[in-house]
C-alpha cells in the first residue's frame, strides 16, 4: 500500500514569494489533515478535511494560508505572501475512519519550507 | 495551545536500558495515540490506547493510561540505537466536534548511544 506522498520535499524562498505544497494520501482515506511544525515543536494542526470539506481550519492564518482539497484526493497548501515565521516542516496525514476520534494518522515525509 | 507535554524533553541512554516518557493532558479523551519521528522524517504511530484501557503492549513497548491523573507513560524496554527519535503523544478528544481531532505534545528527544 502506498504512503502518504507529499511535494516538494524542501523549498527555499524569500519573504514575500508564494509557495505550494502538495498532498497525495492513502487511497481511500476520508480524513487529511495538514499540520505545521517547527523546529524543536510538536506539530500544529493547521486545516483538516473530510472528503472535499474544511471540517476545522481554526489555526489557519487565513490571511497568509489557504487549502483545498479537490474531488476528496489530493490537497495543495499555499502560503501567499511568506513570512519568516513561516519557516516549518508542513506535514500532511490522513486517516482511514470518519467519525469519531480512533484510528490512527498516516504522515507523509513532509516539506521543509525556508524563508530567508 | 497543544494538548499534551511530554516529559522530559530529552533523554539520553545506553543500549540496553529502558526509556521511559511521560505525557499530561488537559481535557477529556477518546484515546491517546504515541508516534516516533526520525530525524528529518514524517511521525510514525507506534500504539493506542482508548480511555477504558490501563495498560497496551506491543513488541517492546508499554504503554500506561491514568484518566484520573490525565497522564500517559511510554516505555520502551531493551532500547536500541535505532530507537533514537523523538517521541510525540497525541490526544483525541470525544464528542462529535472533536471528531479526528489530534493535538500533539512538543515531543521527547530521545538519544540511544551504543
Amino acid at each position: 500500500e502506498a504512503g502518504v506522498a507529499q511535494s516538494p520535499r524542501y523549498k527555499i524562498i524569500e519573504k514575500r514569494q508564494s509557495v505550494a505544497f502538495w498532498c497525495n494520501p492513502i487511497s481511500g482515506h476520508a480524513t487529511l489533515y495538514w499540520y505545521q511544525q517547527i523546529l524543536g515543536q510538536g506539530p500544529k494542526l493547521l486545516i483538516q478535511f473530510q472528503n472535499n470539506g474544511v471540517v476545522d481550519d481554526s489555526q489557519l492564518p487565513k490571511d497568509r494560508f489557504s487549502a483545498e482539497r479537490l474531488k476528496g484526493v489530493d490537497s495543495t497548501l499555499k502560503i501567499q505572501p511568506a513570512k519568516l515565521e513561516d519557516s516549518a516542516v508542513y506535514l500532511c496525514a490522513s486517516r482511514q475512519i470518519r467519525g469519531p476520534a480512533t484510528g490512527e494518522l498516516f504522515f507523509g515525509e513532509g516539506s521543509r519550507l525556508t524563508v530567508l | 495551545s497543544q494538548q499534551g507535554e511530554e516529559d522530559p524533553q530529552a533523554l539520553s541512554i545506553q543500549e540496553g536500558e529502558n526509556a521511559t516518557m511521560n505525557c499530561s493532558y488537559k481535557t477529556s479523551i477518546n484515546n491517546l495515540q504515541w508516534y516516533r519521528q526520525n530525524s528529518g522524517r514524517g511521525l510514525v504511530h507506534l500504539i493506542l490506547i482508548r480511555s477504558n484501557e490501563r495498560e497496551k503492549h506491543s513488541g517492546r513497548l508499554r504503554v500506561t493510561l491514568d484518566t484520573s491523573k490525565k497522564s500517559s507513560s511510554l516505555l520502551i524496554t531493551a532500547s536500541r540505537a535505532a530507537d533514537t527519535a523523538s517521541y510525540f503523544c497525541a490526544t483525541a478528544r470525544g464528542g462529535t466536534d472533536s471528531w479526528g481531532k489530534f493535538q500533539f505534545g512538543a515531543g521527547t528527544q530521545v538519544v540511544v548511544t551504543p
